[in-house]
C-alpha cells in the first residue's frame, strides 16, 4: 500500500511557465514532507521542506503547499529552467526530517521543453 | 565535504554470489540509511541505524538481506546469495538527526545479478 503517491509519472512545461508537481499522501501519522530532485545516475538531492505545521515554504523559485485537510502537497516551480528537467521526489516522515525512514513517492519526472 | 561516499558504482554479479556494498556516510552525521530503488517500488526504506544501532530493518526484503554499521564512518548491505529480482539501484543517505534538512544521498550503488 502506497502511502505517498506521485500519480504523474512525468510532466511537460515551456521555459520559463510554473511547474507544478501534485503529492498526495494517506498517512495522517506524517508531520514533515519533502522534495527531492534526482538526476540520472546521481543520488536524490534535497530541495526544500515543510512541516505540517505551516502551509507554504518558500525558497527563490521553489514553493512548497500543504493542505492538511486534503493530505496534499505541491511544489511550485517558477519561473521554470532548463536545469530543471530532473525526476522530482516527494517524501514524508512521522518524525521530523532526520533521525527515522523517509517514505518516498514514485517520482514525477519534469521535462522543461526550451 | 565529500559527500556520502557509495562503492561500488556498478556491480554485475552471478546469481547466488554474495553481494557487498559499502558506504561511507558524512563526517558527523549520526543517521544512516540503506535504500533500494526499483522502476516497480520506487525508492523503498530497508533499514536504518542512528548512532551506528539497527532501529528498523523492516524493508529488508528477505533473511538473504543483512546490514552493518561496525563504525559512525562505514556501513555495508550484503546479499547472500543474490538473486535477479535483487538487481536495483540502492542508495545509501545519511543525516543529522533533528536537523530538518533532510538526508544526503550517496551516488549509488547499480547492481546486477545475471
Amino acid at each position: 500500500d502506497q502511502q505517498v503517491k506521485q500519480n504523474s509519472p512525468s510532466l511537460s512545461v515551456q521555459e520559463g511557465r510554473i511547474s507544478i508537481l501534485n503529492c498526495d499522501y494517506t498517512n495522517s501519522m506524517f508531520d514533515y514532507f519533502l522534495w527531492y530532485k534526482k538526476y540520472p545516475a546521481e543520488g536524490p538531492t534535497f530541495l526544500i521542506s515543510i512541516s505540517s505545521i505551516k502551509d507554504k515554504n518558500e525558497d527563490g523559485r521553489f514553493t512548497v503547499f500543504l493542505n492538511k485537510s486534503a493530505k496534499h502537497l505541491s511544489l511550485h516551480i517558477v519561473p521554470s529552467q532548463p536545469g530543471d528537467s530532473a525526476v522530482y521526489f516527494c517524501a514524508a516522515s512521522t518524525s521530523g526530517g532526520g533521525a527515522d525512514g523517509l517514505t518516498f513517492g514514485k517520482g514525477t519526472h519534469l521535462i522543461i521543453q526550451p | 565535504d565529500a559527500g556520502v561516499i557509495q562503492s561500488p558504482r556498478h556491480e554485475v554479479t552471478e546469481m547466488g554470489q554474495e553481494v557487498t556494498l559499502r558506504c561511507k556516510p558524512i563526517s558527523g552525521h549520526n543517521s544512516l540509511f540503506w535504500y533500494r530503488q526499483t522502476m516497480m517500488r520506487g525508492l523503498e526504506l530497508l533499514i536504518y541505524f542512528n548512532n551506528n544501532v539497527p532501529i528498523d530493518d523492516s524493508g529488508m526484503p528477505e533473511d538473504r538481506f543483512s546490514a552493518k554499521m561496525p563504525n559512525a564512518s562505514f556501513s555495508t548491505l550484503k546479499i547472500q546469495p543474490s538473486e535477479p529480482r535483487d538487481s536495483a539501484v540502492y542508495f545509501c543517505a545519511s543525516s543529522l538527526a533533528g536537523w530538518d534538512g533532510g538526508y544526503t544521498f550517496g551516488s549509488g550503488t547499480r547492481l546486477t545479478v545475471v
